[in-house]
């Protein structure tokens, strides 16, 4: 079955500074790549997604890139914000939406 | 989005007893739902796949006389937590999803068993 890692496990970055955060699947018949955004005690948000036929997608200051090759995807905020402080999930799934998640990363920005 | 609601939020129950966690898509109907558990700290760890009309798929390792889910309709499913126990406090978390659109997740139920 599909296996997730997700590195790093926590990150502190300054306010302003960019932040990555890596993942790497083991299914190859993976085509779907979410990432969410959960704040304490409450549901993961989605706040990105990219599909197998996309290289790189970005939103403001979200950006994912996906290299099918090695198998790897990164989550890349940009200008990071205080509120931008929470746990991030990276997935992956097959289509079926039955989501393998990272480990997750707890980032913190500085202000 | 669409919306996925998730009931109780929060709920306390003593050890031995049953309580059951619903997850109702409002705007779509889910032709399956997820159910996932998170201990603190960790990742969101699937528990079992259900699609309505049919039997819950459970994953490795979950116990599914424990876990029962029902997946009556294309708008509700549920979780019911048999004889639990204090390890089975978690938040307990489900998604649902239509025929073409990703999923979307419920608010969360945190179980607290004393």
């Amino acid at each position: 079955g599909e296996n997730v890692e997700q590195h790093p496990s926590t990150l502190s970055v300054q306010e302003g500074d960019s932040a990555v955060i890596k993942c790497t699947y083991s299914d190859s018949a993976s085509n779907y790549f979410p990432w969410y955004k959960q704040e304490l005690g409450k549901r993961p948000q989605l706040i990105i997604d990219i599909r197998s036929n996309v290289g790189e997608k970005k939103d403001q200051r979200i950006a994912v890139t996906l290299n099918k090759t090695a198998k790897h995807f990164s989550l890349h905020i940009t200008e990071t914000q205080p509120e931008d402080s929470a746990v991030y999930f990276c997935a992956a799934t097959s289509g079926t939406y039955k989501y393998i998640f990272g480990t997750g990363t707890r980032l913190k920005v500085l202000a | 989005g669409a919306v996925v609601s998730q009931h109780p939020s929060r709920v306390i129950c003593k050890s031995g007893t049953s309580v059951k966690i619903e997850c109702r898509s409002l705007d779509f109907q889910a032709t399956t739902m997820f159910w996932y558990r998170q201990f603190p700290k960790q990742s969101l760890m699937l528990m079992a796949t259900s699609n309505e009309g049919s039997k819950a798929t459970y994953e490795q390792g979950v116990e599914k006389d424990k876990f029962l889910i029902n997946h009556a309709s294309l708008t509700l499913s549920t979780l019911t937590v048999t004889s639990a126990h204090p390890e089975d406090s978690s938040f307990y978390i489900c998604s649902a999803k239509d025929r073409v659109a990703e999923a979307f997740f419920g608010q969360g139920t945190r179980l607290t068993v004393v």
